[in-house]
């Protein structure tokens, strides 16, 4: 069966430090895989999606990136973090065809100081 | 252009039904997924519908789409406390790989 991971599952950071979360699917190969940012009002933000080792789209200007070095890991990072980067970001997976129903993991929830 | 809606909470007694609506805009919309998510925790898929069908039924969910009005549903038969959760409606376009999420649907189910 298939899982999916992220790290940490809560982390603190002050304004202008870097960040990196991490996100790995296990049991499936060649994923789509996806970053989305939770905040107060709920509503999931689609931050990044990838469809191949080294693709990524990004759907909204904002200084986090994101990269995928393997076939199964995505990785969000920011070199300065701003106040209104504090959310709860969740990763998701979706089979390369079929249905494209999303499966997600458990979640990051950040806070920026 | 894509939209999806919602309204923002509901309320309802331990053993009702609760019906969470959905709106959404774009007609080449070709699936449609309820997730729910409890506190501090990722989404769950649920259930989705193709967008040729009208209705499906998996043991206490019902969805009901209206293609014409772009009206989703989501009915839970004898809700139970453990069903209080926040309920998002997505949508997948036709040739696209990602979703469009409502806002969400709290649920609160009182004893």
């Amino acid at each position: 069966s298939q899982t999916i991971h992220q790290w940490p599952a809560t982390l603190v950071q002050p304004v202008g430090s870097p960040l990196s979360l991490e996100c790995t699917v296990e049991g499936t190969s060649n994923p789509n895989l996806y970053w989305y940012r939770q905040a107060a009002g709920r509503g999931l933000q689609l931050l990044f999606y990838s469809v191949g080792i080294g693709q990524i789209s990004s759907e909204v200007p904002q200084n986090l990136s994101a990269s995928r070095p393997q076939d199964r890991q995505f990785i969000l990072s920011s070199k300065k973090l701003l106040l209104s980067d504090s959310g709860f970001y969740l990763c998701a997976w979706s089979a390369y065809r079929g249905l494209n129903e999303q499966y997600f993991g458990p979640g990051t929830r950040l806070t920026v100081t | 252009g894509e939209d999806v809606e919602q309204s923002l909470f509901l309320s309802v007694r331990e053993g009702d039904s609760s019906v969470i609506n959905c709106t959404y805009t774009d007609s080449s919309s070709t699936y449609l997924y309820w997730y729910k998510q409890e506190p501090g925790a990722g989404l769950q898929l649920l259930t989705y519908i193709f967008s040729n069908m009208d209705m499906k039924q998996d043991q206490r969910l019902t969805v009901l789409l209206n293609k014409k009005d772009k009206h989703l549903s989501l009915r839970i038969a004898d809700t139970q406390t453990g069903d209080s959760a926040i309920y998002f409606c997505a949508e997948r376009l036709s040739g696209y790989s990602t979703l469009t999420f409502g806002k969400g649907t709290m649920l609160l189910v009182s004893p």
